[in-house]
């Protein structure tokens, strides 16, 4: 049973446009979320993070928005740059569920078009 | 450069080899971790190590057997694995396993390929 789940295996954008990635999950105990950005023959590093108690986060041109009631997250990128194609992974966290593991959505790749 | 350094960054190996992955972490973290990466599948979590301690083994065959010899250091022993276990095997740490939320750093991973 996965417990975070990335529906869309890929998605295309031009470039100087939104790019919006979606997550959902299904554990309510999961209080921690976090984007991670992964290159061909590179590790996944660490995009941004949000907190249960919170509905929005912003960092530059990435923002992740939280719907708790939906169970569902997501990752907007404004404007789009090529450099930002790439592989996308959510991940989810919580102490009372999963101590302090991820658990990795199958994640989604970011085509950006000049 | 992310501060995790995974050796050897591709291994082609037999079946009945032996082998080993190294993982070295400058961060000054507590806790690592290792993972598997199928193509197109999440990252699965396969051993958390949190101070030298092993914290976590989530139902890994036994041809794959960990080591921690210190908080800095992480391996991963191979013997007789399968074509199946071909996949990338990332390394990751974090300050501290009991802190929710944190971000983990990940190594470049090793590919792998079973013959």
């Amino acid at each position: 049973d996965q417990q975070v789940k990335q529906n869309s295996p890929s998605l295309s954008v031009q470039e100087g446009r939104i790019s919006i990635l979606n997550c959902d999950y299904t554990n309510s105990m999961f209080d921690y979320f976090l984007w991670y950005k992964k290159y061909p023959a590179e590790g996944p590093t660490f995009l941004i993070s949000i907190s249960s108690i919170k509905d929005k986060n912003e960092d530059g041109r990435f923002t992740v928005f939280l719907n708790k009631s939906a169970k569902h997250l997501s990752l907007h990128i404004v404007p789009s740059q090529p450099g930002d194609s790439a592989v996308y992974f959510c991940a989810a966290s919580g102490w009372l569920s999963v101590r302090g593991k991820l658990i990795f959505g199958q994640g989604t790749e970011l085509s950006v078009k000049p | 450069e992310t501060g995790v350094t995974q050796t050897p960054r591709h291994l082609v190996m037999g079946m009945t080899n032996k082998k080993s992955l190294k993982c070295e972490q400058h961060l000054g973290h507590n806790a690592m971790y290792w993972y598997k990466q199928s193509a197109k599948k999440p990252l699965e979590l396969m051993f958390v190590y949190s101070l030298e301690e092993r914290v976590e083994n989530n139902s890994v065959p036994s041809r794959f057997s960990p080591e921690c010899p210190n908080s800095s250091h992480l391996f991963l022993h191979l013997h007789t694995l399968q074509p199946e276990d071909s996949a990338l095997y990332l390394c990751a740490s974090s300050q501290s396993f009991d802190r929710v939320g944190q971000p983990q750093h990940f190594g470049d991973g090793t590919r792998l390929s079973i013959l």
